[in-house]
């Protein structure tokens, strides 16, 4: 079955520090590709998106992704995190043959604690 | 525009209970999605429905119900609550041709 798997669970980091959180995914085809994220008592909020062109995208808030297609991965980083990044973060795949429902198959979540 | 709410945000239910969670979009989206989130496994999708009065099964369906009677609900139920359903159930719903899933706040529900 198409997975997604976030190989660090809880990370923690100084403030300033750089930050890279793995996602790897199971299917070897056209992907489209996300990271959520969840702070403290709020719902799920889209941080970037990969479809296809450039392997690496940028999203709100100075995150970006890159996509390695012959890693199957899609790693999250920022280079110098700040305390309100504390928050929980989600690699998600949208299923294979699920473009027209748009099925998201998500990762295990990684928590994040940025100390002040 | 408030987006996706979620009624209610807690709840404590005694096993064999039941209960509807309401979804509710005002963004005019056709999909809506119901997952669950627990500890160390991520979000699983329950059920989705891709338009008013059509449902279909998602990852983890059992001991589920949904109803899309109107486009812009989603309704949850659970006929019979057991302690395995503990978990936080977020709602979310998409335009038709885009991919991006707007999420509810939440539904933090305990089954003892």
């Amino acid at each position: 079955a198409q997975s997604v798997s976030q190989h660090n669970h809880h990370v923690i980091l100084s403030e300033a520090a750089s930050l890279e959180l793995g996602c790897n995914y199971s299917y070897g085809g056209t992907v489209n590709l996300f990271w959520y994220v969840q702070y403290p008592g709020q719902h799920l909020q889209l941080l970037l998106k990969y479809f296809s062109g450039d392997p690496l995208v940028k999203g709100i808030k100075g995150f970006e992704a890159e996509f390695i297609k012959s890693k199957f991965s899609f790693n999250l980083r920022k280079p110098s995190v700040q305390w309100s990044d504390t928050a929980e973060y989600f690699c998600a795949v949208i299923a294979y043959g699920s473009s027209n429902t748009g099925k998201l198959i998500f990762g295990q979540g990684t928590t994040l604690q940025v100390k002040p | 525009n408030a987006g996706v709410t979620q009624t209610p945000k807690f709840r404590v239910l005694k096993t064999g209970q039941s209960m509807t969670l309401l979804c509710a979009q005002d963004m005019n989206h056709e999909y809506m999605y119901w997952y669950r989130q627990d500890p160390g496994m991520g979000l699983r999708l329950i059920h989705y429905s891709v338009g008013e009065g059509t449902t279909a099964k998602g990852e983890v369906p059992d001991g589920y119900n949904v109803s899309r009677l109107k486009k812009q609900n989603f309704l949850l139920g659970l006929e019979s609550a057991a302690p395995s359903q503990t978990s936080v159930y977020f709602c979310a719903s998409k335009a038709s041709g885009v991919h991006e899933q707007y999420f509810g706040p939440g539904t933090r529900l305990t089954v003892t």
